[in-house]
């Protein structure tokens, strides 16, 4: 399909494990976000990347993680020493600017996410 | 920091009654955008408001954009049960906030037959 894929869909870790989370973005997207959505509420920003440029991480919550997209296309999420509230679903959402009717869109395509489980 | 609340949180209906959830900004936005995300399911792009004022329909979805650009509704005609699920409004903040998109807090919306 076309769509944005992630892997793995679900991952189980302790806590102190480190883990990898793959985003598979739209082909030819420029611009890729990573949201981390905890239970019943709605999705936060976590970082966004132009490319293989990383523009802004502002959201993420520790040092602990850490984002790359080296060649402009895939992402990984990379979460170190897993901590149990770091336990929520990861959403990456790929997308491109539109131009439709004269209105400049840049609609967010989102894959199915990985749901992390820290025990 | 900048914050996006919606009301209700939660919202149980008969089906072919009426729906509307309303989204406020606590700084003014360039945009807003509505999502649907069904249970288990991921966010799916609706519609995208620009304009102060604005109103767009969707069938029985009609789309609001506040006067001032910090607040933004979502109404459904005749609810059905294809409709369940959780609404989020998304905003770009007007300066400063770059590509990054603030989803407010949802509304889940139940139907009942």
């Amino acid at each position: 399909g076309a769509g944005v894929s992630q892997s793995p869909r679900y991952k189980v870790a302790k806590r102190g494990q480190d883990v990898a989370l793959r985003c598979d973005p739209i082909s030819g997207h420029v611009s890729l976000f990573w949201y981390q959505q905890a239970l019943g509420q709605g999705p936060e920003f976590l970082t966004y990347f132009q490319n293989e440029a990383q523009l802004d991480k502002s959201g993420l919550p520790s040092d602990r993680f850490f984002a790359e997209r080296p060649e402009g296309s895939v992402s990984t999420l990379k979460i170190q020493r897993t901590q149990k509230e770091d336990s929520a679903v990861y959403l990456c959402a790929s997308s491109n600017i539109e131009g439709l009717a004269g209105v400049i869109q840049e609609t967010q395509y989102f894959g199915p996410g990985t749901r992390l489980l820290v025990l | 920091g900048q914050q996006v609340m919606q009301i209700p949180q939660y919202q149980h209906v008969q089906e072919g009654e009426d729906f509307t959830t309303y989204c406020n900004s606590s700084t003014t936005l360039s945009n807003i955008q509505w999502y649907k995300q069904r249970p288990g399911g991921h966010p799916v792009f609706l519609i995208q408001l620009v304009k102060s004022g604005e109103v767009k329909k969707q069938k029985r979805l009609t789309f609001q954009f506040g006067e001032a650009k910090k607040n933004s509704s979502l109404h459904i005609t005749a609810t059905q049960t294809t409709d369940v699920g959780t609404y989020f409004c998304a905003g770009h903040v007007l300066t400063g906030g770059g590509n990054k998109l603030t989803f407010g807090t949802g509304t889940q919306l139940k139907v009942e037959l």
